[in-house]
């Protein structure tokens, strides 16, 4: 089965911990992306991939980390700078960044009380 | 910066009514515009694109139009059912570029 995987589905931290949420895509795409979504909003653009080893800032990347070591994974790490980090979080994949369709995983909500 | 706008943010229909959704671009340089749809706790998923060298694309109950000049592309769904209730989100990116602008998403509820 080719697709994206998103591991946990849900997470809760205690305030001032870091948490790494796990991305990975079996479907041999170079360009992976991590989305943040507040409740009734739309995505807003966390960082970006093009391909291994690269990766670029987003809108809101204040707050995030992410690394891109093997082309399937691409962990997103929420520190402990980021202000507001409850959130539902998506990560998609598509073959190359422009005007390719994205592939969604099925996301993590993350809860930090 | 790039901007898509989408409207109306929540629309409701009665089952078997048609479900049309706006959107409008900034980018110029944008040539192609895919539409996708989230379930509750889902992540979304494609549901149609068009390019820019076509007018209008059908598949099945769903049609997209696109309008170049005018930067508007738009969604339709005919005889809409229960199960095409959801959040749409319209999009637009370029070939050249790197990211896919996504507009803030319109809720349809559906009706029995």
């Amino acid at each position: 089965d080719g697709g994206i995987t998103q591991s946990p589905k849900y997470l809760f931290r205690k305030e001032g911990q870091n948490v790494t949420l796990s991305c990975e895509q079996n479907l041999n795409h170079d360009a992976m992306y991590w989305y943040r979504q507040d409740p009734g909003q739309g995505l807003r653009l966390i960082y970006y991939s093009q391909i291994v080893n690269d990766f670029q800032k987003g809108d809101i990347a204040e707050g995030y980390s992410v690394s891109r070591e093997k082309k399937e994974s691409f962990p997103l790490t929420v520190t402990s700078a980021q202000k507001n980090p409850t959130a539902f979080y998506l990560c998609a994949s598509s073959p190359r960044t422009g005007a390719y369709e994205q592939y969604f995983g099925p996301g993590t909500r993350l809860t930090v009380t | 910066g790039e901007n898509v706008e989408q409207h109306p943010s929540t629309l409701s229909v009665q089952e078997g009514d048609s479900a049309v959704i706006k959107c409008t671009y900034s980018d110029s340089a944008s040539n192609y515009f895919p539409w996708y749809k989230q379930e509750l706790g889902k992540g979304p998923q494609l549901i149609i694109d068009i390019r820019s060298n076509v007018g209008e694309k059908k598949d099945q109950r769903i049609a997209v139009t696109l309008n170049k000049t005018a930067k508007h592309f738009s969604l339709h769904i005919t005889e809409t059912q229960p199960e095409d209730s959801a959040v749409y989100f319209c999009a637009a990116s370029s070939s050249g570029g790197f990211k896919t602008i996504f507009g803030a998403g319109t809720r349809l509820f559906v009706k029995a």
